[in-house]
C-alpha cells in the first residue's frame, strides 16, 4: 500500500465516548501532522510529531490526544468530544529538512460528535 | 500564524472557460504549495513555487508566484468538469516547516 491512510473513513461518537483515529505513511517521511478541516475554515494544525518526538501542539483541548509509536503511525485519541468537534480530521506527513515541506494528506475521517 | 487569504471563495463556470485563482499574503514565504481537494478525500498536492516571479504549468493549470514571495495565482485554461474541486494554497514561512493555509476556493465546472 502507498501513501498515507486513514482509518476509520468515518465516525459518528457520542459526547461520552472514547476513539482513536488512525493513520499510517508508507512513504517513508519522519515528520507526521494532524489537522482539523471545519466549512469554510482553514486547515487548523493540532499536532506535529518530527522523528516521533512531538514538536507542536498548538492549543488543542486535553480531550485530544496524540500518540506517535514509531514514524509511520500516528493516532489520534480521542474522549469526552463536543458537538464543535464535528470536523474533517485529516493526517499528512512530509520529510522536512529537503528543501521544500510537500506534504501528503490523507484521505481523512469525517467525524460526527452527536 | 501567516494569514493566507483566497479569493474568489466560490467560483462557478461552464465548461471551457478560464478562470484564476488567488493567493495572498502580507508576509514572504520560502515557498508556496497549491493542493487540490475533492469531496470526501484529503488535499493532493498539485504543485510548489520556491522562486519569486516563478511560473510553472501543469497541463492546463498555470501557477505563478508574486515577485515578493508574498502572492500566488492559479490559472485553468479551458475548465473541464474533471477540474471541479476546492483549492488550496499553502505558504511555508521560513525556517519552520509548518505550513500556513488559505481558506480555499470551491471550484465547479458545469458540463
Amino acid at each position: 500500500e502507498t501513501g498515507v491512510t486513514q482509518t476509520p473513513r468515518h465516525l459518528v461518537m457520542g459526547m461520552t465516548n472514547k476513539k482513536s483515529l488512525k493513520c499510517e505513511q508508507h512513504l517513508g517521511h519522519n515528520a507526521m501532522y494532524w489537522y482539523k478541516q471545519s466549512a469554510k475554515k482553514p486547515l487548523e494544525l493540532m499536532f506535529v510529531y518530527s522523528l516521533e518526538e512531538r514538536v507542536e501542539n498548538n492549543s488543542v483541548p486535553s480531550r485530544f490526544s496524540p500518540e506517535c509509536p514509531n514514524s509511520s503511525h500516528l493516532f489520534l485519541h480521542l474522549h469526552t468530544l463536543q458537538p464543535e468537534d464535528s470536523a474533517l480530521y485529516l493526517c499528512a506527513s512530509s520529510q522536512p529538512g529537503q528543501g521544500t515541506d510537500e506534504q501528503y494528506f490523507g484521505p481523512g475521517t469525517r467525524l460526527t460528535v452527536t | 500564524t501567516q494569514l493566507l487569504e483566497q479569493s474568489p471563495q466560490f467560483l462557478s463556470i461552464q465548461e471551457g472557460e478560464n478562470l484564476t485563482v488567488y493567493c495572498n499574503s502580507s508576509s514572504v514565504f520560502s515557498s508556496l504549495q497549491w493542493y487540490r481537494q475533492e469531496p470526501g478525500e484529503g488535499p493532493v498536492l498539485l504543485v510548489t513555487v520556491v522562486t519569486g516571479g516563478e511560473v510553472k504549468k501543469l497541463k492546463r493549470l498555470t501557477f505563478q508566484f508574486g515577485d515578493a514571495r508574498k502572492d500566488s495565482s492559479l490559472h485553468i485554461t479551458a475548465a473541464q468538469p474533471g477540474d471541479t474541486g476546492l483549492y488550496l494554497c499553502a505558504g511555508e514561512p521560513p525556517n519552520d516547516y509548518k505550513l500556513s493555509f488559505g481558506a480555499g476556493t470551491t471550484v465547479t465546472v458545469r458540463a
